[in-house]
């Protein structure tokens, strides 16, 4: 069966530091992969979405950047984060565009 | 990407049917209707997806007329568990991988 892996669950950060988040798919391949941020209390924004190694589409202008140097790792990261990060960070899978999203536990950030 | 507008929250009691609508008016032709369940510090999960008429499965129904400007998510006998919030999407297929975009949700809270 399919797994999601996402880390870390939670994470506290200074203004201006950089950032990594990972997330791995397991038992499957060449999956769409995605990140969204969810703010409190706020619907889900997509960020970045993936369709294969190298691929990288963006849906907001923002201070941070994905990569996907692997067909099952997708990577958020920023080199400097700023308050308006914090967040509920997710990322999610899907095999087709037909096919519902599987989302990982995510991770919330807090920058201070 | 179709807009969509779902009461922001709805109270019900144990043991009963919830029923929780959702407009789409300027929905594609090739555009399905899905609905997510999403707890507290939890990614969202899948519960439903459906193209027209009905659609059921050991969780939820989902109704959709046939103009299919609108959908219904039901849930039987709800219990205290089925407290979370619950976004419609809608989103086709195409060849991109963009296309579900999450709106604000509908907070249900079930009372004993």
């Amino acid at each position: 069966s399919q797994t999601i892996h996402q880390w870390p669950a939670t994470l506290v950060q200074p203004v201006g530091s950089p950032l990594s988040l990972e997330c791995t798919v397991e038992g499957t391949s060449n999956p769409n992969l995605y990140w969204y941020r969810q703010a409190a209390g706020r619907g889900l924004q997509l960020l970045f979405y993936s369709v294969g190694i190298g691929q990288i589409s963006s849906e907001v202008p923002q201070n941070l950047s994905a990569s996907r140097p692997q067909d099952r790792q997708f990577i958020l990261s920023s080199k400097k984060l700023l308050l308006s990060d914090s967040g509920f960070y997710l990322c999610a899978w899907r095999k087709g565009v037909l096919d519902g999203y599987t989302f990982g536990s995510g991770t919330r950030l807090t920058v201070v | 990407l179709a807009k969509t507008t779902q009461p922001i929250s709805m109270d019900s009691y144990e043991g009963q049917e919830v029923n929780i609508t959702c407009s789409h008016n300027n929905i594609a032709t090739n555009d399905y209707i899905t609905w997510y369940q999403q707890f507290p510090s939890q990614g969202p999960r899948f519960i439903i997806q459906g193209y027209k008429t009905k659609v059921t499965n050991e969780v939820a129904s989902l109704f959709i007329p046939a103009d299919r400007k609108s959908s219904t998510l039901s849930l039987p006998r709800v219990s205290l568990s089925d407290t979370a919030v619950y976004y419609c999407l809608v989103g086709g297929y195409g060849g991109s991988a963009r296309q579900l975009t999450f709106g604000s949700g509908t907070q249900l809270t079930v009372l004993p």
